[in-house]
């Protein structure tokens, strides 16, 4: 059954440092979103992507925050310059658009981001 | 601003039981809801998903209800199996946005199922 995967699956890096998040979505998505979840708080929204731009975001993706589809398969978050608070569990999800389609987002594992 | 809520936040049952996980919403104009299983440290498996205008939603031994108008949703776990144990989300995407957009979730429940 096809899933939507994402590397790598923890990232520890330094207050201050740029982080790449990558996701490969299931092959015949078309709508491509971000989640995080800090640590015993609820899942959050952060944006979603659709048709090579940026269709939704939420307040906490700011300046520091970009999306891009650099090819045919993958979707990456990156952070310009990370920030204590920005450890979190970061989930890739995607969902198509068939005739009849439900919309129903699939999710990726994650890929806990710890920042220190 | 779309809430939701869930509630219990933790149940503790012994195994073959039946069990309610509920949910709330407090805006009802959405467009479907999703209730999704989440493993300790591990991503969200979509578990079944109803549309705003179904009442409810079978696979195997979950059964989701839907009522929108007082924005509510449960989730039936009938026979209980400590495989079940994991935290349970509830999500909404909301009818006012694109038909694509985000999910709205609820802090979870967390189910301990004990042989």
């Amino acid at each position: 059954e096809p899933e939507v995967t994402q590397t790598p699956s923890h990232q520890v890096t330094q207050m201050g440092q740029e982080v790449i998040l990558r996701c490969v979505p299931i092959s015949n998505h078309l709508y491509f979103y971000w989640y995080r979840q800090i640590l015993g708080q609820k899942v959050e929204f952060l944006v979603s992507f659709y048709n090579n731009e940026i269709s939704e975001k939420s307040e906490i993706f700011d300046d520091q925050f970009s999306v891009e589809r650099p090819d045919g398969s993958n979707f990456t978050l990156k952070i310009r310059s990370t920030k204590l608070e920005d450890s979190a569990m970061y989930f890739c999800a995607s969902s198509d658009r068939a005739s009849g389609s439900s919309y129903e987002q699939y999710f990726g594992p994650g890929t806990r981001l710890t920042v220190t | 601003k779309q809430e939701v809520t869930q509630i219990p936040a933790a149940l503790s049952v012994p195994e073959g039981e039946n069990l309610v996980l509920n949910c709330s919403f407090t805006d009802s104009a959405i467009y479907n809801l999703q209730w999704f299983r989440q493993d300790p440290g591990k991503g969200l498996t979509s578990l079944l998903l109803i549309q705003s205008s179904q009442r409810e939603q079978t696979s195997g031994r979950l059964n989701a209800s839907l009522d929108k108008s007082s924005g509510r949703s449960t989730l039936y776990i009938a026979a209980s199996q400590p495989g079940d144990s994991a935290t349970y989300l509830c999500a909404v995407r909301h009818a006012g946005g694109t038909s694509y957009g985000k999910l709205t979730f609820g802090q979870g429940t967390i189910l301990t199922v004990h042989p």
